[in-house]
């Protein structure tokens, strides 16, 4: 049973770089078959999928933030990591770290959008 | 990429059945069958209810189905119980980013 905790900075200035670490317990970061996953949801609105990165170390963005976006994985400390550059008040959510199972075919390997370990959220405020 | 379409609201009274629809594209939900639904009460995390249109995860009670039909997805609560108020969401693999896109949430309310 995997377990997920988010942890950082909860207010960060606009124009700075948003850093958020996901330290995941119950199973390795480096095993096949999983999504490591950044999803937010500002306050009152719904979720938003900011990116994952896979086994591999391969990543897919939401195209809108795509320029502003680095996911990464720290194989040693068993975490993930999120950075979110240039941030504005429209950054202003929360993050959610999660895992779900990805499907490979040839040699190419992709979620379906099935996230079934969350971790419980952590609010990042961007304001000066 | 655009968020999936749902209805802002539904509602149901204990005992009664109500479905959620989600509307989206050939690049997304039409063209694949990995739709998922999500359940979330306030302040909590997500639940993963339904994958795959039709699959429920482990432990999740057997009033909650899915199904598909074109561009649109739909989870169907029987039976509905107070503790099934809640925000409700549905995602998609899209091929547009090869990535995930969500629906913009549901408030059920039991009435």
């Amino acid at each position: 049973q995997l377990q997920l905790q988010e942890s950082g900075s909860g207010l960060v200035k606009p124009s700075q770089t948003l850093s958020l670490t996901c330290a995941v317990s119950g199973g390795s970061i480096s095993s096949g078959g999983y999504s490591w996953s950044w999803i937010r949801q500002p306050p009152g609105k719904g979720l938003e999928w900011i990116g994952y990165i896979y086994h591999s170390g391969s990543t897919y963005y939401n195209p809108s933030l795509k320029s502003r976006v680095t996911i990464s994985v720290d194989r040693s400390k068993n975490q993930f990591s999120l950075k979110l550059s240039s941030v504005t008040a429209a950054d202003t959510a929360v993050y959610y770290c999660a895992s779900g199972p990805i499907y490979c075919t040839g040699g190419v390997c992709y979620s379906h959008g099935s996230f079934d370990y969350w971790g419980q959220g952590t609010l990042v405020t961007v304001s000066s | 990429q655009s968020a999936l379409t749902q209805p802002a609201s539904v509602s149901g009274s204990p005992g009664q059945s109500i479905t959620i629809s989600c509307t989206g594209t050939s690049s997304d939900v039409g063209g694949y069958n990995y739709v998922s639904w999500y359940q979330q009460h306030p302040g909590k995390a997500p639940k993963l209810m339904i994958y795959d249109v039709s699959n429920r995860p482990s432990g999740v009670s057997n009033r909650f189905s899915g199904s598909k039909s074109g561009n649109t997805a739909s989870l169907t609560i029987s039976g509905l119980q107070a503790e099934d108020e809640a925000d409700y969401y549905c995602s998609s693999y899209t091929s547009s980013s090869t990535g995930v896109v969500f629906g913009g949430g549901t408030k059920l309310t039991v009435l």
